[in-house]
């Protein structure tokens, strides 16, 4: 059974850092790997997809990569702001559902 | 482009009533799924829907139940609601690259 983990749960860093949110799965037979962002009570913003024949995807200031073999994926964050803050999920595309990580909750301070 | 549109966006129904969840995907999209996102079990995939016909079904009692029409529009249907389904219903739809884009979901709140 596939199960998805988001290290660490929750993350609170002052503006302009660069920083990394980490996300595993336990089985690599997967179709894609997809970032979101969601604000409180509201849905989910896709960021990031990466096939699984691909490495990484770069999208402004964000840069997702994917290791299947050792069941990684790691989203990058450059010069983090204030408007960056809300939950980061990533999720896992097996036949056609998506398994979501718990989420990490960033909070970027002025 | 329009995106995904889920309605309504609130809900409060009572124990034992059953209730009509609606989504209509991004123009051309034929896939819709439906999640349930609480905070102890986080989001939960519950089906999806492709040409109108169910193609995937998660772990979920027969109460929850779902259809989708010949213009890709979904609804979902919770029948005998119970407390434990308080959640925000999440829709996605897919137009076949495997990238997911969700609607602003449907807060259900059973009392």
């Amino acid at each position: 059974k596939q199960e998805v983990t988001q290290i660490p749960a929750a993350l609170s860093v002052p503006e302009g850092e660069n920083l990394v949110l980490n996300c595993s799965f336990t089985d690599s037979a997967i179709y894609n790997l997809q970032w979101f962002r969601q604000d409180p009570g509201k849905g989910l913003t896709s960021l990031l997809l990466i096939q699984s024949s691909q490495r990484e995807q770069t999208s402004g200031r964000l840069n997702a990569s994917l290791d299947k073999s050792s069941g990684r994926s790691t989203l990058y964050i450059a010069a983090s702001q204030p408007g960056d803050s809300a939950t980061y999920l990533c999720a896992v595309n097996q036949g056609g559902k998506l398994i979501f990580g718990q989420g990490t909750e960033l909070s970027v301070k002025p | 482009k329009a995106g995904v549109t889920q309605t309504p966006r609130y809900l409060i129904k009572t124990r034992g009533q059953q209730v009509t969840l609606s989504c209509s995907p991004i123009s051309g999209h034929r896939s819709v799924s439906w999640y349930q996102q609480t905070p102890g079990q986080g989001l939960q995939f519950l089906f999806e829907y492709f040409s109108e016909t169910q193609r995937n079904k998660g772990n979920f009692p027969g109460r929850f139940s779902g259809r989708q029409f010949s213009n890709s529009r979904s609804e979902m249907n919770v029948s005998t609601l119970e407390l434990g389904d308080s959640a925000l219903y999440l829709c996605a739809s897919n137009g076949g690259t495997g990238e997911a884009f969700f609607g602003q979901g449907t807060r259900l709140t059973v009392v």
